[in-house]
């Protein structure tokens, strides 16, 4: 079964610093990876995906996520952090056997990582 | 264009009563999910549906049930409330396919006391 990793659990950064944010996962084929944005109160959001082709994808709100096949990582990077990031931040990675046999697209979520952000 | 709704937003149940947690959505998808999310865990999954009339069960289904009856809606029933169940509860949907983004609600926040 698949498993995602976050080690970081919470995150603090001064605002206009970089900001990256780390997801491991345990997957033996090529997953499908994705991040989500959890503000507080609310339900989560989709930041970005990725499934094949270039390793370096772009999102919504300034963020990217490099995929490292040979790291088994996914982390999450934004070159200047604004106050409004301030979130919880989670990885997640999709189930393709689940996929194939059309049984459900299913994700498995890291435990999030909090960001706090510094004025 | 709603997307997903969920009702109600908080509430406080005893010990062995029962409630049911609504979820809808407006986007015409034929995959939705129930998920509980504690304090350090992340999201577990706890059933799912990929159409109308047929459900599964995710990683921690005990204590739960589900119907789906219409394409639109996906509640969860809790029949005898445990504390073990506090928690808050997000239901997704998606269209067909991993290739597609799931749509949360706004969860609802039940505490079992």
């Amino acid at each position: 079964a698949q498993s995602v990793t976050q080690p970081d659990i919470h995150i603090t950064v001064s605002e206009g610093a970089s900001l990256e944010l780390r997801c491991n996962y345990s997957y033996g084929a090529t997953p499908y990876l994705f991040w989500y944005v959890q503000s507080p109160g609310q339900g989560l959001q989709l930041l970005l995906k990725y499934f094949s082709g270039d390793t370096l994808v772009q999102g919504i709100k300034g963020f990217e996520a490099e995929f490292k096949r040979s790291q088994s990582s996914f982390n999450l990077r934004k070159p200047s952090v604004h106050w409004s990031d301030a979130a919880e931040y989670f990885c997640a990675v999709g189930d393709l056997d689940s996929q194939e046999k059309s049984s459900g697209d299913k994700l498995t979520f890291g435990t999030g990582t909090r960001l706090a952000v510094r004025p | 264009n709603a997307g997903v709704t969920q009702t109600p937003k908080f509430r406080i149940l005893k010990i062995g009563q029962s409630m049911t947690l609504q979820c809808t959505q407006d986007m015409n998808h034929n995959y939705m999910y129930w998920y509980r999310q504690d304090p350090g865990m992340g999201l577990k999954l706890i059933y799912y549906s990929v159409g109308a009339g047929i459900t599964d069960k995710g990683e921690v289904p005990n204590g739960y049930n589900v119907s789906r009856s219409t394409t639109e809606d996906f509640p969860l029933r809790l029949e005898l409330a445990a504390p073990s169940q506090t928690s808050v509860y997000f239901c997704a949907s998606s269209y067909i396919g991993l290739y597609n983004e799931q749509f949360f609600g706004p969860g609802t926040r039940l505490t079992v006391l």
